[in-house]
């Protein structure tokens, strides 16, 4: 069974601190991204991978970074955590076969930053 | 630049019924993939169909299935037989080979019993 998982369901930072999102896939997916999900606003991505090491800015990068040592495992980093960074978090891979790829979604971490 | 549009942010429905969710986008591209989400309150996000541009015939899955016309860039989700765990956000979505996918910004529906 296809598995995504996110190290956190709630989270709740101060503003200025170094938060880490933890991403898990194990079904050896090739791509893994970051969306939040505003309402009213839907899914934005913020960064994708497309291999180990590698990485490319979606379309609201600022204020974010990402790492990926190894395949299965991709991470999301708010280098100095903001309030209008409060937002829900998903986490997704995919396998690399064109477009026709579904993405595999995780449950999403809530991030509260006061 | 490729964009996805869900005009309708709320619907309800009764149970049982039949429900269509409506889903616009632009592109200058002509092969393509378009796909259906479905979040659940609290749940993950998961796939619900997809269609292939290049194919004529419509998708179907159970009770889902989409009305897809290519040259007015429209893609709907028809939902047959409404039912309590169909309530839910649906999320229209539009992708070009492998680069990123392009969501729309979601329906939420509701089904009354």
């Amino acid at each position: 069974d296809v598995k995504v998982t996110q190290s956190s369901r709630y989270l709740v930072k101060r503003t200025g601190e170094k938060v880490f999102l933890e991403c898990v896939q194990d079904m050896d997916h090739e791509n893994m991204f970051w969306y939040r999900q505003d309402p009213g606003l839907g899914l934005r991505l913020i960064y994708f991978s497309y291999d180990v090491k590698m990485k490319e800015k979606g379309d609201i990068p600022e204020g974010y970074s990402v790492s990926r040592e190894k395949k299965e495992r991709f991470s999301l980093i708010l280098e100095s955590a903001s309030t209008n960074q409060t937002s829900m978090y998903l986490c997704a891979s995919s396998p690399l076969m064109g477009g026709r790829a579904t993405q595999y979604f995780g449950p999403g971490t809530r991030l509260l930053v006061l | 630049a490729q964009t996805v549009t869900q005009s309708q942010p709320e619907m309800s429905v009764q149970e049982a019924e039949t429900v269509t969710l409506s889903c616009t986008y632009d592109t200058s591209e002509s092969d393509y993939y378009l796909f259906w989400y479905k979040q659940p309150p609290s749940r993950q996000m998961i796939l619900v169909i997809r269609q292939e541009a290049y194919k004529q015939q419509n998708a179907t899955e159970n009770r889902f299935s989409v009305n897809f016309q290519k040259a007015a860039k429209s893609f709907s989700l028809k939902i047959s037989d409404s039912q309590l765990g169909d309530a839910a956000m649906y999320f229209c979505a539009y992708r070009v080979a492998d680069d990123k996918i392009i969501f729309g910004k979601g329906t939420r529906l509701h089904i009354l019993p």
